[in-house]
């Protein structure tokens, strides 16, 4: 069965305090993953797609990885309007799989 | 719009009746999926439409959800006999069909319908 698992399933960063968010995941034959953020009372935004490992993404303050057991989402010196839940999400042949999220709050 | 579109944004019922959710999806856009996310919660697969194959409905919870998809246009979601653990958002999402080879190509979510039953 494909798992996705997210960790941390919380994190608070102070402004300015990079970190990096995990997307393990278990799946037979991997097709893409894709990572989201969701804000309160919204429906998740598409960030990135990562198709290979060794793969990276970046798009201002964030970058996505790729290697062949897991993801991470990086992020450089965050801001408050930062905070939100990430979610990944990983498709295969047969089906899609999201992970739990990580919710990050950032401190100003 | 060029977005996936969710009709109502919020939707109070009582308990035992009837609702309806509406879904309307990104032209050209022939996958089309459902969601449940109750408070804080992750995302709830429900059913996926994709093209003129049968829906995958193996994530409805019970009997009493159904789904309908009108050629590669509107979804609506039905939930009857409406109890308190439906209370939710219901999210729907679009995407190309990786049935087709777009695995890449990742899903637009609307902002989703709120449920409360009371």
């Amino acid at each position: 069965e494909d798992q996705v698992t997210q960790s941390p399933e919380a994190l608070r960063l102070q402004e300015g305090e990079s970190s990096s968010l995990n997307c393990s995941y278990t799946v037979s034959g991997l097709r893409g993953l894709f990572w989201y953020r969701q804000d309160p009372g919204k429906g998740p935004e598409f960030l990135f797609t990562l198709y290979s490992a060794g793969e990276e993404k970046e798009k201002e303050r964030l970058k996505a990885t790729l290697t062949k057991k897991e993801s991470f989402l990086h992020i450089t010196a965050p801001k408050p309007e930062d905070s939100a839940t990430y979610l990944c999400a990983v498709r295969t042949a047969r089906q899609l799989t999201f992970g739990s999220g990580t919710q990050l709050t950032v401190l100003p | 719009g060029a977005g996936v579109s969710q009709s109502p944004s919020n939707k109070v019922t009582e308990k035992g009746k009837d609702v309806e959710l509406r879904c309307d999806p990104i032209s050209g856009h022939t996958a089309l999926y459902w969601y449940r996310q109750r408070l804080g919660q992750g995302l709830e697969f429900l059913i996926y439409f994709q093209g003129n194959s049968a829906p995958d409905k193996s994530g409805l919870p019970s009997d009493r959800f159904s789904a309908e998809r009108t050629g590669e246009s509107v979804s609506t979601l039905t939930i009857q006999r409406t109890q308190q653990e439906d209370s939710a958002v219901y999210l729907c999402a679009s995407s190309l069909d990786f049935g087709q080879g777009h695995y890449n190509s990742p899903l637009h979510f609307g902002n989703g319908t709120r449920l409360t039953v009371t």
